[in-house]
């Protein structure tokens, strides 16, 4: 299983550009989180989906930020305009939704560090 | 709303004692707690996951236990190595809302 591929690895930007960040869960799984670690704030959830649909972005930080999910295989978080407050490393996470959520154990990509200028 | 800390922030040990880490959460209303490990520049690996029913969870030299209604879980390496050196962050579980502690930095010096 190539686990949860994240890309790219390392983007840097300049203030006021587009970002894209891109994420493919694990093959199987119907769930999938995007996160935020920053070193202050440590890890924080931005936004997830059950079965492509946004269950809960209450985590996005403000209206620069929007996440899709347009198939079960793919999924981006995009940044515009960029500042550089939203340098972090952003995770991707990926599991299968069980009934009893008990058993629901998260699996995480490298990341993606963004440095924005 | 949930708050997850852990103790201590950093840890550094002598390559061979046991050790144990902490982990506590405020809200005891949980489904699973589950255990990670973070080598730097990396992304987080699963060790443990313990539903919120059981006790204890091992897998080779790390055991966690939980203690629901204390709010508490402990991760214990048994003869640590230099190889274990990383942080560990635990998270807890409200279905699909995982709440991460800041994690603990561990240094096992050969």
């Amino acid at each position: 299983d190539a686990g949860v591929i994240q890309s790219p690895r390392h983007e840097v930007t300049e203030m006021g550009q587009e970002v894209t960040l891109r994420c493919k869960p694990i093959s199987g799984h119907n769930s999938l989180f995007w996160y935020r670690q920053t070193m202050m704030r440590g890890l924080e959830l931005l936004i997830y989906f059950n079965n492509n649909v946004p269950i809960d972005d209450s985590g996005m930080p403000e209206d620069r930020f929007s996440a899709k999910m347009p198939n079960a295989s793919f999924s981006t978080l995009k940044i515009q305009p960029s500042e550089p407050r939203d340098s972090a490393v952003y995770f991707c996470a990926s599991n299968h939704l069980h009934r009893d959520y008990a058993y629901n154990e998260q699996f995480f990509g490298p990341g993606t560090r963004l440095t924005v200028l | 709303k949930q708050e997850v800390t852990q103790i201590p922030a950093a840890l550094s040990v002598p390559e061979g004692e046991n050790l144990v880490l902490n982990c506590s959460f405020t809200d005891s209303a949980i489904y699973n707690l589950q255990w990670f490990r973070q080598d730097p520049g990396k992304g987080l690996t699963s060790l443990l996951l313990i539903q919120s029913s059981q006790r204890e969870q091992t897998s080779g030299r790390l055991n966690a236990s939980l203690d629901k209604s204390s709010g508490r879980s402990t991760l214990y390496i048994a003869a640590s190595q230099p190889g274990d050196s990383a942080t560990y962050l635990c998270a807890v579980s409200h279905g699909q809302n995982f709440v991460f502690g800041p994690g603990t930095r561990l240094s096992v010096l050969p």
